[in-house]
């Protein structure tokens, strides 16, 4: 399987601050046919399910805020939330969707400074 | 309105069974995939299953011979029979809809389920 590990476990971050998070998957999630990689970023705000922000590393999801973008390639990516937001408050996963079983990391808790 | 609802949850004893179902509206369920995600309490996700719209089923492996996903597209809806419980099957189950890239862009609300002697 696919071990996705993310960094930091969590983070505070002032309020129009930039705010990183990291993910690492132990083997390439790159498809050669199509060159994408297959990495996806959801936000979960408690008590509610999760939301896809962003899929294969960069592609924004429809509705999603252009403060949040994706980036990297091979094994290495960064979800960057561009100057924080107080509704932004959740716990961020990345899941790789490019082999079964399609393994999440284990969350990052976003929190305000 | 895109919407998947789920049910069937409940308190279960270990070895015990449930079915949970989760249906879906506001687009072409026949064409969609279809997967179930976990969430232990106060836990991160776990992908559980994928029910491909060709018939193919995928599982995590600590579920494979006792979890078993299905769907009816003729009543929108998706299930997954839960047999040989264990405690540490209990967690928040959640379905969701596939995005086209094997992402989730639509999940459900959740239905509980509780393995306890």
């Amino acid at each position: 399987d696919i071990v996705m590990t993310q960094s930091p476990d969590s983070l505070a971050v002032s309020l129009g601050e930039r705010a990183t998070i990291n993910c690492r998957s132990s083997q390439t999630i790159l498809y050669d046919s199509n060159n994408m990689d297959y990495l996806a970023w959801y936000q979960q705000k408690p008590g509610q399910p999760p939301r896809l922000l962003i899929y294969w590393a960069s592609t924004r999801e429809s509705g999603v805020p252009d403060r949040f973008s994706g980036s990297g390639s091979g094994t290495d990516f960064t979800l960057t939330i561009s100057t924080l937001q107080a509704e932004d408050v959740a716990v961020y996963y990345c899941q790789q969707h490019y082999t079964t079983p399609y393994t999440f990391g284990r969350g990052t808790k976003l929190e305000i400074k | 309105q895109v919407q998947l609802v789920e049910s069937g949850g409940g308190v279960v004893q270990p070895g015990g069974s449930l079915r949970l179902s989760c249906v879906a509206s506001g687009f072409t369920f026949s064409s969609s995939a279809l997967y179930w995600v976990r969430q232990a309490p106060g836990k991160g996700l776990e992908w559980v299953a994928l029910i491909h719209f060709d018939g193919n089923k995928y599982y995590l492996d600590s579920v494979k011979g006792r979890f078993t996903g299905s769907r009816d597209n003729s009543k929108n809806t998706l299930y997954l029979q839960l047999n040989s419980l264990r405690t540490e099957d209990t967690a928040l189950y959640y379905c969701a809809k596939d995005a086209g890239a094997f992402a989730m862009d639509v999940w459900g609300q959740g239905t509980p389920v509780t393995v306890s002697s």
